[in-house]
């Protein structure tokens, strides 16, 4: 069974203060691994895909990288604007996609 | 505007009375799935579609049902809808198979009472 595990649940951080949102995960074979940003209320918007060991991608202050059990998605200097639930998710070969609970990300001006 | 839609975006029913949710893209998308997400439990895969008459089984099958007669539509039926199935439901889509990015509809909270 395919199982993602997020943490930490929650972070805060103060503007400009950059850290690291983890993604452990269990796929029988790998076929992408996605991070996508909710908003309350809304449905999660899609921010990157990552498909084998070593890949890299960035987008603004956003970086993600992928080893072959974990997922690092990097925020470099927040602003309030990146508070959000940022999602973890694995496709495997069932054609099934699991997502892990989230980590809830809160920036203070 | 590329979007999946869902409707409604708000439901309050009682137990037992068959409901539907209705979701249509508009971006020619082969595959679809619907989700439930529960507060610690986060998003479920409940049914997914990889074509036009091609379903099967997520994590949480139980008490639904869907349908796949047209490409843009996937509706998630609710037979008998007890309270335990109250939470919020997203369906989504994306080009092809389950390693394209996933485009999500904007939720509908449901209510079993």
């Amino acid at each position: 069974e395919d199982q993602v595990t997020q943490s930490p649940e929650a972070l805060r951080l103060q503007e400009g203060e950059s850290s690291s949102l983890n993604c452990s995960y269990t796929v029988s074979g790998l076929r992408g691994l996605f991070w996508y940003r909710q908003d309350p209320g809304k449905g999660p918007e899609f921010l990157f895909t990552l498909y084998s060991a070593g890949e890299e991608k960035e987008k603004e202050r956003l970086k993600a990288t992928l080893t072959k059990k974990e997922s690092f998605l990097h925020i470099t200097a927040p602003k309030p604007e990146d508070s959000a639930t940022y999602l973890c998710a694995v496709s495997g070969g069932y054609q099934k996609v699991t997502f892990g609970t989230g980590t809830k990300l809160q920036v203070i001006p | 505007e590329a979007q999946v839609t869902q409707n409604p975006r708000y439901l309050i029913t009682v137990t037992g009375k068959k409901l539907t949710v209705t979701c249509s893209q508009n971006m020619n998308h082969e595959y679809m799935s619907w989700y439930r997400q529960d507060p610690g439990l986060g998003l479920r895969q409940i049914y997914y579609s990889m074509n036009v008459e091609v379903t099967d089984k997520g994590d949480v099958p139980e008490g639904y049902k869907v349908s796949r007669k047209e490409k843009r539509n996937f509706p998630l039926i609710l037979e008998s809808p007890s309270p335990n199935q109250t939470s919020l439901y997203f369906c989504a889509s994306s080009y092809r198979s389950n390693n394209s990015p996933l485009h999500f509809g904007n939720g509908t909270r449901l209510t079993v009472t």
